[in-house]
């Protein structure tokens, strides 16, 4: 079956714009969690949604926002970006119900802010 | 709060030699344990996993045992190959707030040697 599908690959922004990026989860996958990485700070949770709902939320400011849509589609938005939001944007897909069967990973979003 | 401790890296090995990555997390309730790893300008595959306490999760000649009593997960396989070069994480499911979040460890980068 298809994996988690993020979109796009790659984006270059300048400063105070904003972007919003896609994922895609595994068919009848209802939760995704998106997680930010950079050299600095490692691995961390932004947020996570289940069945369009927001579940569970990291520590980021407010100009973080996601939300997923009926077909468990979801999308991030980073406004009025600075150049710390530059990193490797991951979405993780898991059935949300339970952890026993792990989560799987996109490829990533490797934003640049310049 | 729940954390994940890896040693730190570069770890790096001549091939067929026996590695082992060390984890050790602190956790309330009886998280699943996950490691993960990332091959260059990729995301996370899931590498291997348990679920409770003395379980053993192996794939691809990677174990790792579940001790609940060191609260450890150290990563280990016995004859290491070039293609193993990756960064390695260990994760735990943050079951304290019973929802699709993942806590990782700084993450180990393996070198192998031909």
């Amino acid at each position: 079956k298809a994996g988690v599908t993020q979109t796009p690959r790659y984006l270059i922004k300048t400063r105070g714009q904003q972007v919003t990026l896609s994922c895609s989860p595994i068919s009848g996958h209802r939760s995704v969690s998106w997680y930010q990485q950079t050299p600095g700070q490692g691995l961390q949770f932004l947020f996570e949604y289940f069945s369009e709902t927001q579940r569970n939320k990291g520590n980021f400011p407010g100009r973080f926002s996601g939300r997923q849509f009926s077909n468990s589609r979801s999308e991030m938005n980073v406004s009025t970006l600075e150049l710390g939001d530059s990193a490797l944007y991951l979405c993780a897909s898991s059935s949300g119900t339970n952890t026993y069967y792990g989560y799987t990973f996109g490829s990533g979003t490797r934003l640049t802010v310049v | 709060g729940n954390s994940v401790t890896q040693m730190e890296g570069p770890v790096t090995l001549s091939e067929e030699a026996f590695l082992t990555i060390n984890c050790t997390y602190t956790a309330t309730g009886y998280p699943s344990l996950f490691w993960y790893v990332q091959y260059p300008g990729e995301g996370l595959q899931l590498l291997l996993k348990a679920t409770k306490a003395d379980d053993k999760g192996s794939n691809k000649g990677f174990e790792a045992t579940y001790r609940k009593e060191t609260t450890s997960f150290h990563l280990e396989k016995g004859s290491v190959q070039v293609s193993d070069s990756a960064v390695y994480f260990c994760a735990l499911s943050d079951l304290s707030s019973n929802t699709g979040k993942l806590i990782f460890g700084q993450g180990t980068t393996l070198q192998v040697k031909p």
